[in-house]
């Protein structure tokens, strides 16, 4: 099966600075990689995906990119903000035509300090 | 903005007792997942359904858990006997049922087995 690895457990940047989470997963078979976010004690939730026919996708301030070659995959979050304090996953799945079955990586905890 | 909904919010039991956990996917979702969430283990997918059907199950202890979904707009998880190792966070999760869709997740049920 699938099996996602990701780095850093734990990530501590400045207002404002870059943060950058970095994946890589074992299945070349995988081509849909989603990241959430995920508030203390909240749900997860989508900040952005990245599919296996692009290799980079930005939504403002969030960017992901893909290399299939190497698997592996990373978000890119810039001029951080206090707000975007919270553990992030990322998560492989592949083609299967039954639906998305996601295997997570382990979490990064992301605090944004003043 | 439709939204996931799980029933109870928080659970607390004793060693032994049933568990009965609820989740109502978004209207018009045909997949339904269920993920439980612990600190030594993260995210992990116990069971999904497509059209109520399962199509997975492989992440879930058959001994203790069921799943099912008696109908489109509820589907459940239970434990039976609970023990104090599944304490945990169950999340239900539905997507639209295509692949590489996103999941949009429910609050969770916390579980506290004494």
């Amino acid at each position: 099966g699938e099996n996602v690895e990701q780095h850093p457990s734990t990530l501590s940047v400045q207002e404002g600075d870059s943060a950058v989470i970095k994946c890589t997963y074992s299945d070349s078979a995988s081509n849909y990689f989603p990241w959430y976010k995920q508030e203390l004690g909240k749900r997860p939730q989508l900040i952005i995906d990245i599919r296996s026919n692009v290799g980079e996708k930005k939504d403002q301030r969030i960017a992901v990119t893909l290399n299939k070659t190497a698997k592996h995959f990373s978000l890119h979050i810039t001029e951080t903000q206090p707000e975007d304090s919270a553990v992030y996953f990322c998560a492989a799945s592949p083609f299967t035509g039954g639906g998305n079955k996601l295997t997570f990586g382990t979490g990064t905890q992301l605090k944004v300090e003043l | 903005d439709a939204r996931v909904t799980q029933t109870p919010r928080h659970k607390v039991t004793e060693m032994g007792q049933e568990v009965t956990m609820r989740c109502q996917p978004i209207l018009g979702h045909n997949t339904v997942f269920w993920y439980r969430q612990t600190m030594m283990q993260g995210l992990e997918l116990l069971a999904y359904f497509r059209n109520r059907a399962p199509l997975d199950d492989s992440g879930m202890p058959k001994d203790r858990f069921s799943a099912e979904m008696p109908d489109a707009t509820l589907a459940t998880l239970k434990i039976q006997p609970s023990e104090p190792r599944d304490s945990a966070v169950y999340f239900c999760a539905s997507a639209m049922g295509t692949e590489q869709e996103t999941q949009y997740f429910g609050p969770g049920t916390r579980l506290l087995v004494l």
